[in-house]
């Protein structure tokens, strides 16, 4: 079946430090990848996703790159901002039926320090 | 547009009791979904409406929990009888195919404490 493989954390980063959250992923065929973001008291929100094999998602200053050889989709930032400390889901869909059902990644929370 | 919106967000209850989650999604999304996230646990898939009908419910843990979607609008999940280890966060998710792509948009989700 399909999986979704990410550190757990916490990470603690201190602010403007560079961010990389790693994930990987096992499915048949070619799903698509996601991060969703949670902040603190809210729900998910989509952050970024790409559909297809050296695809780049980009969203407030996040990247992944699917990555098909390596079957991964790291996050990665540059320069983190406090209001970046949120717990961050690594995610697949793969067509089933119709539908598409989401494979989540355990969450990695990450903690910006000032 | 108003996104997808959840209630209670909110709720504790004692062993053997019964809860009502509530999902309301997108306006015009045909597609409604509900996720489960056990503390400490991967976020999981419970069961996937279109429109008014159950597609999949193949996540569904046991016969206590039951969901409808009256009117291919909004969407209850009831458990009944609650037991401790139904306690989680419950997400409703919705959306819409568009061009051949479908992005699932997610509510803030229903914490749920059984005691």
């Amino acid at each position: 079946g399909n999986s979704v493989t990410q550190m757990e954390g916490p990470v603690t980063l201190s602010e403007e430090a560079f961010l990389t959250i790693n994930c990987t992923y096992t499915a048949t065929g070619y799903p698509s990848l996601f991060w969703y973001v949670q902040y603190p008291g809210e729900g998910l929100q989509l952050l970024l996703k790409a559909t297809k094999a050296d695809d780049k998602g980009s969203n407030k200053g996040f990247e992944a790159t699917y990555r098909k050889e390596t079957t991964s989709f790291h996050l990665e930032k540059g320069s983190v901002q406090v209001s970046d400390s949120a717990v961050y889901f690594c995610a697949l869909t793969r067509k089933s039926g119709g539908y598409q059902k989401v494979t989540f990644g355990i969450g990695t929370k990450l903690q910006v320090i000032p | 547009e108003a996104g997808v919106t959840q209630f209670p967000s909110h709720s504790v209850i004692e062993k053997g009791q019964t809860v009502t989650l509530r999902c309301d999604p997108i306006s015009g999304h045909d597609n409604l979904y509900w996720y489960r996230r056990v503390m400490g646990k991967e976020i999981k898939f419970l069961l996937h409406f279109v429109k008014e009908s159950k597609q999949d419910e193949s996540g569904m843990p046991n016969n206590r929990f039951l969901a409808e979607r009256t009117g291919g609008t909004y969407s209850t999940l009831k458990v009944q009888p609650a037991e401790l280890e139904d306690s989680g966060v419950y997400f409703c998710a919705s959306s819409q195919w568009l061009a051949g792509q479908e992005t699932q948009y997610f509510g803030p989700g229903t914490r749920l404490l059984v005691l």
